[in-house]
C-alpha cells in the first residue's frame, strides 16, 4: 500500500542555520510529491511539488526539494532558516487508486527554530 | 489571489448537536476535498466532490454527510458530535481539467476548528 513516511517527529534548528526534512514514499513507480506548511493555528499552504522532470524542484520561502528514485526520498530544504519558519511541515502524496488524487500526508515533522 | 474560504474559522458543539461547516473553493475550481485532523495527527481525507458528485469517499462516519451545490461550494453536514468529533476540518480545491488525478494540485482552506463538548 501506499505510503508516506516523516522520520523525524520534531527538529529544532537555529536560526541562520540549514535545514532538511526528511520525506520517504513506498511506491514502485515515479509519484507526484507535495510539501506543505502549516503554521500554528492555520490552514495548509503549498511549499511546492514535483510531477516530473528536474528532480530539484523550487518552492516558496527559500525551499527547495530533492527528488531521489534510489532512496525513494523527497527531502525538504532550506540554506537558512528564519524564525517565521517555525512550523508543521507534511509531505503527501496522491493515493494513485483513487480517482480524484485524494492525498495521504506523513505523520509531519514539527520545526522549531531558537533565536 | 483568490483562496480558500471556509466557514465558520472556529465552532463550538455540545455533544449530540449538529453542525454544517462551508467551503468556497478557489473560483473556477470544480473539486472540492474534505480532510479531518484530530489533535497532533496528519489530516486524513473524508469525502470529495467533482461536478456536484460525489467522485471518492474515505473514512467518513455514517453520521456526517455533504453536499456540492451549482456554484461549486461544499457544505458538511455532522450530526450527533461525538467528543472524538474534536478537530480541525478542511477544505481543499482543484481544477479537474484533464489533468490525471494523482497531478492535481490541492489548494487548502484555513480550516474550521471544531470543539465538541
Amino acid at each position: 500500500a501506499q505510503s508516506v513516511t516523516q522520520p523525524d517527529i520534531h527538529i529544532t534548528v537555529s536560526e541562520g542555520a540549514s535545514l532538511e526534512l526528511r520525506c520517504n514514499y513506498s511506491y514502485g513507480a515515479t509519484p507526484y510529491l507535495f510539501w506543505y506548511v502549516q503554521s500554528p493555528g492555520q490552514g495548509l499552504q503549498l511549499l511546492l511539488k514535483y510531477f516530473s522532470g528536474d528532480t530539484l524542484v523550487q518552492g516558496i520561502k527559500g525551499f527547495e526539494a530533492e527528488f531521489k528514485r534510489s532512496q525513494s526520498s523527497f527531502n525538504l530544504r532550506k540554506p537558512s532558516v528564519h524564525w517565521s519558519d517555525a512550523a508543521e511541515y507534511f509531505c503527501a502524496v496522491p493515493r494513485l487508486s483513487s480517482n480524484t488524487g485524494k492525498l495521504i500526508f506523513g505523520q509531519g515533522t514539527t520545526l522549531q527554530v531558537k533565536p | 489571489a483568490a483562496g480558500v474560504i471556509q466557514s465558520p474559522r472556529h465552532l463550538i458543539k455540545e455533544k449530540r448537536e449538529t453542525a454544517t461547516l462551508k467551503c468556497y473553493p478557489i473560483p473556477r475550481h470544480d473539486t472540492v476535498y474534505w480532510y479531518q485532523q484530530g489533535p497532533g495527527q496528519d489530516p486524513q481525507f473524508l469525502i470529495s466532490f467533482y461536478e456536484k458528485m460525489q467522485s471518492d469517499k474515505g473514512s467518513i462516519p455514517d453520521r456526517f454527510s455533504a453536499q456540492q451545490f451549482s456554484d461549486y461550494h461544499s457544505e458538511l453536514n455532522m450530526s450527533s458530535l461525538e467528543l472524538g468529533d474534536s478537530a480541525l476540518y478542511f477544505c481543499a480545491s482543484s481544477l479537474r481539467g484533464r489533468d490525471r488525478p494523482s497531478e492535481r494540485t490541492q489548494y487548502f482552506g484555513p480550516g474550521t476548528r471544531l470543539l465538541v463538548l
